[in-house]
């Protein structure tokens, strides 16, 4: 079955440690991005990368860096410098035209 | 820029009861509008959709209508179950120069009672 699958589901990091969360799709879709979820919250955009090789900010980029080497695949670093990093995280991708995203099942990571 | 704005929650409702979650939205061309429905620990499910003046999408039960004249895409469900209990997300894309962009509004926690 076609979808997004991100990895692991829960998530802990010391203090000061790059930890990377995995997001892969078999949707063939083109587009992806990263969200934050912190609780009782919208979503916030981090990253999101429109072709491989190629990804922009979003609105919350700081502390966060990724990479699209592979269509399937984009996956997020949460560097030593994001201050509170604990949260939800989503991965989402869609075809590049006016149509819906599918999300993943979320990442939930936790600073110890 | 664009934005989506819908209505604070949590709506507590006895099962059966009428739903109603309002939404509106900022853009400046024309966007697609979709609600999404997320329950806990899970990621975001596509609930319906409507990508041009007047369509309406329905799902499960749910129905919304795209109103551009009022610029809104409430959400509505005739007669809810315990198992709707969840958050609502309404959300909005738009085509871009770069890619396409996505706008999610804050989300609307239901809690449907027995």
């Amino acid at each position: 079955d076609g979808g997004i699958t991100q990895s692991p589901k829960y998530l802990f990091r010391k203090e000061g440690q790059n930890v990377t969360l995995s997001c892969e799709q078999n949707l063939n879709h083109d587009a992806m991005y990263w969200y934050r979820q912190d609780p009782g919250q919208g979503l916030r955009l981090i990253y999101y990368s429109q072709i491989v090789n190629d990804f922009q900010k979003g609105d919350i980029a700081e502390g966060y860096s990724v990479s699209r080497e592979k269509k399937e695949s984009f996956p997020l670093t949460v560097t030593s410098a994001q201050k509170n990093p604990t949260a939800f995280y989503l991965c989402a991708s869609s075809i590049r035209d006016n149509t819906e995203a599918f999300f993943g099942q979320g990442t939930r990571l936790t600073v110890v | 820029g664009n934005s989506v704005t819908q209505m604070e929650g949590p709506v507590t409702l006895s099962e059966e009861a009428f739903l109603t979650i309002n939404c509106t939205y900022t853009a400046t061309g024309y966007p697609s509008l979709f609600w999404y429905v997320q329950y806990p620990g899970e990621g975001l499910q596509l609930l319906l959709k409507a990508t041009k003046a007047d369509d309406k999408g329905s799902n499960k039960g749910f129905e919304a209508t795209y109103r551009k004249e009022t610029t809104s895409f409430h959400l509505e469900k005739g007669s809810v179950q315990v198992s709707d209990s969840a958050v609502y997300f309404c959300a909005l894309s738009e085509a871009q120069a770069y890619g396409q962009n996505f706008v999610f509004g804050p989300g609307t926690r239901l809690s449907v009672l027995p």
